[in-house]
């Protein structure tokens, strides 16, 4: 079965109101990795969070290994924040990335 | 700013037709993968290598090859493509086998009709 799950599959908010992305994995965890990917857009890096909190403007990753699980906050989203939300974990030093399905976010007006 | 430069963006061909993607990183990364993204947004690793050795090759079909010509090049050729070869092909880099943070491109979409 999948190693990581993500959750919702899709959000859609309106403008201003805050997003609360879930990354779910059943393996041990090296690394925890969250990248944007806008539509028709390569992925970009924004998180690299194996474990506790880090945060970055209106983003905040917070990663419980022992809860095996990563989220990512967004607070006061804007419409440029829309697109697919990616997770993806290593679980050795030397093992492969692997990936969530995406949660794909759309902010309204 | 891009720093994994992909060609080309966009390709459609026919079925049995050979097909090559081309990756080119200028962050001095030792390390470049290419993934497959589906339909349905999954992304599932194809290949990685780290100073021009393979180092991952994951069960994808034969007619796929990987080609390195040095650590800042790995390039992407399809054999006889099959309709099910219609995707996203994202190539990547990174420091190290266990690589903090990968790096992206574009992306190459394919299509097989």
């Amino acid at each position: 079965g999948q190693q990581v799950q993500q959750s919702p599959t899709s959000l859609v908010l309106q403008e201003g109101e805050n997003a609360e992305l879930q990354c779910n994995f059943s393996t041990s965890l090296n690394s925890m990795q969250w990248f944007y990917q806008r539509p028709g857009g390569s992925l970009i890096s924004v998180f690299y969070n194996p474990s506790g909190t880090k945060q970055s403007g209106r983003l905040t990753s917070t990663t419980v290994i022992k809860e095996r699980r990563s989220s990512l906050h967004i607070s006061s989203s804007q419409i440029t924040d829309s697109g697919t939300y990616l997770c993806a974990l290593r679980g050795s030093a030397l093992g492969r990335l692997h990936f969530g399905a995406g949660t794909q976010l759309i902010v309204i007006p | 700013e891009t720093a994994v430069f992909q060609t080309p963006n966009y390709h459609v061909t026919q079925v049995g037709n050979e097909v090559s993607f081309n990756c080119k990183q200028t962050l001095g990364h030792d390390t470049m993968y290419w993934y497959k993204q589906d339909s349905k947004k999954l992304l599932k690793i194809m290949f990685s290598y780290n100073n021009k050795q393979l180092i991952v090759n994951e069960t994808v079909p034969r007619r796929f090859s990987p080609q390195s010509s040095d650590k800042a090049h790995l390039n992407l050729r399809i054999k006889s493509v099959e309709p099910e070869d219609s995707a996203v092909y994202l190539c990547a880099s990174s420091f190290g086998i266990s690589g903090n943070t990968l790096y992206f491109g574009e992306g190459s979409r394919l299509i097989v009709v």
